[in-house]
């Protein structure tokens, strides 16, 4: 089925470090959303995107929807070890159906 | 207060059997989605419903799958004659509208032998 794509796949990083991951997609969305996802554990959302253009924080998150409605970004600041999990992107057009990219695991070193 | 919630947490079967997968949806919401989550892939939408009706079933892979709702609640999503290939984790979600935040449960692991 249809995806978005999702970069890095992977990131070992270093505590402390910031990160950065983002998605693309060939069609336009109205809404980007980014999940984070535990293992034996359903997604959870972090941040919801909703204007072409703008940016969003939560914590020491931060993501932007990208202005031509195709791409949105997703970064982490000072990285602590809770951080680690997958990380999600998936965009939307209408309520219900939500379209996912492949994921980033994020592993974190003390 | 409580999520939403799946049964079985885990389910083990033999290629051909009928299974039942049940999804108990945070109380209120009156929107209800399953995805089926294959192992280093995001999750893929399945089907959506809107109270009692499916809003949208159109990530259905074939005729083997079918959810239910019918009380607008507790969804089944059934899948006869299962193939090696249906093993996955099924994830449900629900929201208090269509257009609002989707909340996961922790997701049913199937694993057909």
């Amino acid at each position: 089925g249809q995806q978005l794509n999702q970069s890095p796949q992977s990131m070992f990083i270093q505590e402390g470090e910031d990160v950065s991951m983002n998605c693309t997609s060939s069609s336009i969305f109205n809404t980007w959303l980014w999940y984070k996802q535990d293992p034996g554990e359903g997604p959870v959302l972090l941040i919801a995107l909703y204007k072409a253009g703008e940016l969003t924080s939560n914590g020491r998150l931060t993501a932007q929807f990208g202005i031509t409605r195709k791409d949105s970004f997703l970064n982490i600041s000072a990285s602590i070890p809770s951080d680690v999990g997958i990380y999600f992107c998936a965009g939307t057009n209408q309520g219900g159906k939500l379209i996912f990219g492949q994921g980033t695991e994020l592993s974190v070193k003390p | 207060g409580a999520g939403v919630s799946q049964t079985p947490s885990n389910k083990v079967t033999e290629k051909g059997k009928y299974v039942e997968l049940r999804c108990d949806p945070i109380s209120g919401h009156t929107a209800l989605y399953w995805y089926r989550q294959s192992l280093g892939q995001g999750p893929e939408f399945l089907i959506y419903f809107q109270g009692t009706g499916a809003a949208d079933d159109s990530g259905l892979p074939n005729d083997r799958f079918f959810a239910v709702r019918p009380e607008g609640s507790v969804s089944t999503l059934k899948i006869q004659r299962t193939e090696r290939g249906d093993s996955a984790v099924y994830l449900c979600a629900s929201s208090l509208g269509g257009e609002e935040t989707q909340y996961f449960g922790p997701g049913t692991r199937l694993l057909v032998l």
